[in-house]
């Protein structure tokens, strides 16, 4: 079992509706979880973090957290073109980030 | 510009050969990691710093790889002989101890 699992996609939405990215982890004891935008050739760029159980919104983000089910999912509310990217998913350890595969969105006009 | 830089953004070289990269993180920030992606997976960890303290290094790490931070400041990753399995895009990144880690435009090796 991975560390951090996410589906590879692609998922596909039209524009303007909401885009819901999953990711489970395995370790119990993590604490902090990111997610990060990486467009095609580019590097990750770092979107949202979350720490505590729950959701936590910024603009048209949200993340949510329910430790107990080791189970962080990534919200996109009103979806643009501009948001086709692949989305990973990070868990802190130990310092380090380990990350999911990345799932691909695809967000058609 | 504030951000993450590393230099070069693209190296081609041929198997064998040594190559060298280097990152300048983000100046307040004391830690500083090095990650490697291949296409289609997640960044992978290989080392990080803390100031000039090499603190952890992965154990998927071959001693053909290297790292220093001889400054706290900037840090250099050097592959010897290398391989066409180290073709790969190598991100840096720094953060504050226990904050966000913020990445560089990275460094897209290929080995033919």
């Amino acid at each position: 079992q991975k560390e951090v699992e996410q589906n590879s996609g692609p998922l596909s939405v039209p524009e303007g509706a909401i885009a819901s990215l999953n990711c489970t982890y395995s370790d119990r004891g993590s604490q902090s979880f990111f997610w990060y935008r990486q467009y095609s050739g580019k590097s990750p760029e770092l979107i949202m973090f979350i720490y505590s159980n729950g959701d936590k919104e910024d603009g048209r983000f949200t993340a949510q957290l329910n430790k107990a089910s080791q189970y962080v999912s990534l919200l996109i509310r009103d979806s643009q073109p501009s948001d086709s990217a692949t989305y990973l998913c990070a868990v802190e350890r130990g310092g380090k980030l380990i990350f999911g595969q990345g799932t691909e969105l695809s967000v058609k006009p | 510009d504030t951000g993450v830089s590393q230099d070069p953004r693209h190296k081609i070289t041929k198997r064998g050969q040594n190559v060298t990269f280097r990152c300048d993180p983000i100046s307040e920030h004391n830690r500083l990691y090095w990650y490697r992606q291949t296409l289609g997976q997640g960044p992978e960890f290989l080392t990080y710093f803390q100031n000039e303290a090499q603190l952890e290094k992965s154990r998927l790490l071959s001693d053909r790889f290297s790292a220093e931070r001889p400054k706290g400041s900037f840090s250099t990753l050097e592959i010897q002989r290398t391989e066409q399995g180290d073709s790969a895009m190598y991100l840096c990144a720094s953060s504050w101890i226990g904050d966000e880690q913020f990445f560089g435009p990275g460094t897209r090796l290929t080995v033919l």
